[in-house]
């Protein structure tokens, strides 16, 4: 079946520590993007990536990283820099750049303990 | 930058009612996208709308991109209560590749 996972569904991390959320997708889809959810609230883009090697920033990037070696992977590192790191987090993939539809994954929840 | 302003932000359904809610956008939009999203979990897609006065049906689940395509709405027929949830309206803006914007979610409780 083709479709988006996220890894792991709960996290737990104390304060000051990074800690790297995994998103693998196999729709052969060539754009990903991660987005952030706090309750009651629309969903914001962090950073998003229409190729592979190649990653842009988002609305709200700050305390984040991300790479994109590989077409399938798009991981999050959520760095002790980021001030409120406590979330719902959201990986989508979209055939193509923002044109096209994103799906989304099933979402991971950090909590900063 | 851009918004669009969703409503209702809630609503109490009864079983076997009809549901509505929107989108507004002071803005043209080129795509219109509804998700459903339950606790927990991540947005799965709905309807997706891609030409001005698109009017698609999706089950018991219509949903229309409006003429000035500043707007669109999502209808429901008949609520079972399986529909509760929280509904997102997403749009790309004017301009191709534009990133997609989200509206803040419509809330769709039981009413007991």
């Amino acid at each position: 079946d083709g479709g988006i996972t996220q890894s792991p569904k709960y996290l737990f991390r104390k304060e000051g520590q990074n800690v790297t959320l995994s998103c693998e997708q196999n729709l052969n889809h060539d754009a990903m993007y991660w987005y952030r959810q706090d309750p009651g609230q629309g969903l914001r883009l962090i950073y998003y990536s229409q190729i592979v090697n190649d990653f842009q920033k988002g609305d709200i990037a700050e305390g984040y990283s991300v790479s994109r070696e590989k077409k399938e992977s798009f991981p999050l590192t959520v760095t002790s820099a980021q001030k409120n790191p406590t979330a719902f987090y959201l990986c989508a993939s979209s055939i193509q750049g923002f044109a096209g539809t994103q799906y989304f994954g099933p979402g991971t929840r950090l909590t900063v303990l | 930058g851009q918004q669009l302003n969703q409503s209702p932000q809630s609503m109490f359904i009864q079983e076997g009612e009809d549901v509505s809610m929107n989108c507004t956008s002071s803005s043209i939009f080129n795509t219109w996208l509804w998700y459903k999203q339950d606790p927990g979990e991540g947005p799965v897609l709905l309807i997706a709308l891609y030409k001005a006065g698109e009017l698609t049906s999706n089950g018991r689940l219509t949903a229309q991109f409006g003429i000035t395509r500043k707007d669109s709405f999502l209808n429901i027929s008949a609520s079972i209560p399986s529909d509760v949830g929280i509904y997102f309206c997403a749009g790309q803006p004017g301009e191709y590749g534009n990133k997609l914007v989200f509206g803040a979610g419509t809330i769709l409780r039981v009413k007991s």
